[in-house]
Parts: structure tokens; C-alpha cells; sequence
């Protein structure tokens, strides 16, 4: 089945700074690739995805790229604030395994500091 | 439009007790259902996962069991809880095609 991979498992940065969190998956047919932000004590949100026939998409200070051939996406969040603290999730899924299950990747902490 | 039930928000339970946390989604049909535990500052363990009527995949084993009785119902039992069984539940669906998950408010289940 897919595996994905999320790196690192904790960010911090200063307020003002990019931050970009990648992810590798393993499933070649894996087409949909969604990144969800968890606030404490929230459940996951959707804030961003990509499918696989675009290299990137940007919505305002957040985008993701997609690299298809080496299996890797990320997401890059431009002039960062103190509310972009949470955990940030990395999912992928495929229309070919378990009806398009999602497989989500471990998290990654973000801390913006003031 | 479609939306996500999970009920109780919170919960604390006795060692040895039994659990039924139950997930009901509305607005579409054959969904992906999905059971998650979250330990605190931890990552989202999948514990069960639908994609049909009493078809339930188990990724880890351990103390607790799911059913799917009704297309958009999926609920999380247990028959003796542990103290180990504590965590944050999450409750999700997405549809059959590769697409957004939707997750429930989640159920903070303390064991004690």
C-alpha cells in the first residue's frame, strides 16, 4: 500500500520567515495530495491540495509543488505568523488502492515565534 | 452539503468499561470511513478504515473493534477499556474517488 513520509516532525521559525515541510510517497499511481493544518485541540482542515497533473498551486502565502517523477510534495508557507502554529499534515491517495484512501503522513509541528 | 457528526466531544471512562463512539455522515453516499487515534502532540494513528457496508479494515491491532451497520454510520467500540485505550478520536470520510478528507470534532476519551 502507499507510505508517506513527512519531514521534519518539528519547525520552528521566526515570524516573518518561509517555512516548507516536504513529503515523499511510494505508490507511483497516488494522484491527489491534500495538506491539512490541526490547531490544538481541532480536528485537521484542509488549506491546501494538488492533484497530479500540476507542478504547483498557491493560494496567497501557502503553496505546494509536486515533483511526480521523484515522488515528493511540499508546502511552503510564505511570511509566516504566529497563528500558522499548529501541526501540519501531508496525505496522499489513489484511485487505484482501497477506493482512494487517504494515507496520511506523521505531522509536522510548526512554531512561529513572535 | 455534506457534513460530519461525532459524538460525545469528551469522555471519561473507567478502566474495564465499555465504549461506542459513533460517526454519521450526511449529504453523500458510499463514503470512506475512517476510525483515528491521536495521542497528544502525536500523529494521526489510522485504526480502522470502511469502504462499504461491513467492510472494515483493522491497521493495528489492539483492544478496540469497528462497524459500519448503514452506508454513512460508523462507530468504534470497545468491550474493556485500558488506560492505554486514552486519546484524542477522530472520526473522517472521503469519497471513493482520491479526494479531501472531512474529519469529525473529534472525541477526547480519558481512560481512568
Amino acid at each position: 500500500g502507499e507510505n508517506v513520509e513527512q519531514h521534519p516532525s518539528t519547525l520552528s521559525v521566526q515570524e516573518g520567515d518561509s517555512a516548507v515541510i516536504k513529503c515523499t510517497y511510494s505508490d507511483s499511481a497516488s494522484n491527489y495530495f491534500p495538506w491539512y493544518k490541526q490547531e490544538l485541540g481541532k480536528r485537521p482542515q484542509l488549506i491546501i491540495d494538488i492533484r497530479s497533473n500540476v507542478g504547483e498551486k498557491k493560494d496567497q502565502r501557502i503553496a505546494v509543488t509536486l515533483n511526480k517523477t521523484a515522488k515528493h510534495f511540499s508546502l511552503h508557507i510564505t511570511e509566516t505568523q504566529p497563528e500558522d502554529s499548529a501541526v501540519y499534515f501531508c496525505a496522499a491517495s489513489s484511485p487505484n488502492t482501497n477506493a482512494g484512501k487517504s494515507t496520511f503522513g506523521d505531522g509536522t509541528t510548526l512554531t512561529v515565534k513572535p | 452539503s455534506q457534513t460530519i457528526h461525532q459524538w460525545p466531544a469528551t469522555l471519561v471512562q473507567p478502566v474495564g468499561s465499555p465504549l461506542s463512539l459513533e460517526c454519521t455522515v450526511e449529504g453523500t453516499s458510499n463514503p470512506n470511513l475512517y476510525w483515528y487515534r491521536q495521542a497528544a502532540g502525536r500523529g494521526l494513528q489510522l485504526l480502522f478504515y470502511s469502504i462499504g457496508i461491513d467492510q472494515i479494515s483493522s491497521e493495528v491491532p489492539q483492544n478496540l473493534s469497528a462497524s459500519r451497520p448503514q452506508d454513512r454510520q460508523f462507530i468504534l467500540s470497545s468491550k474493556k477499556l485500558l488506560l492505554s485505550d486514552s486519546g484524542f478520536y477522530l472520526c473522517a470520510w472521503s469519497p471513493r474517488t482520491p479526494g479531501e478528507a472531512f474529519f469529525g470534532q473529534g472525541t477526547r476519551l480519558t481512560v481512568v
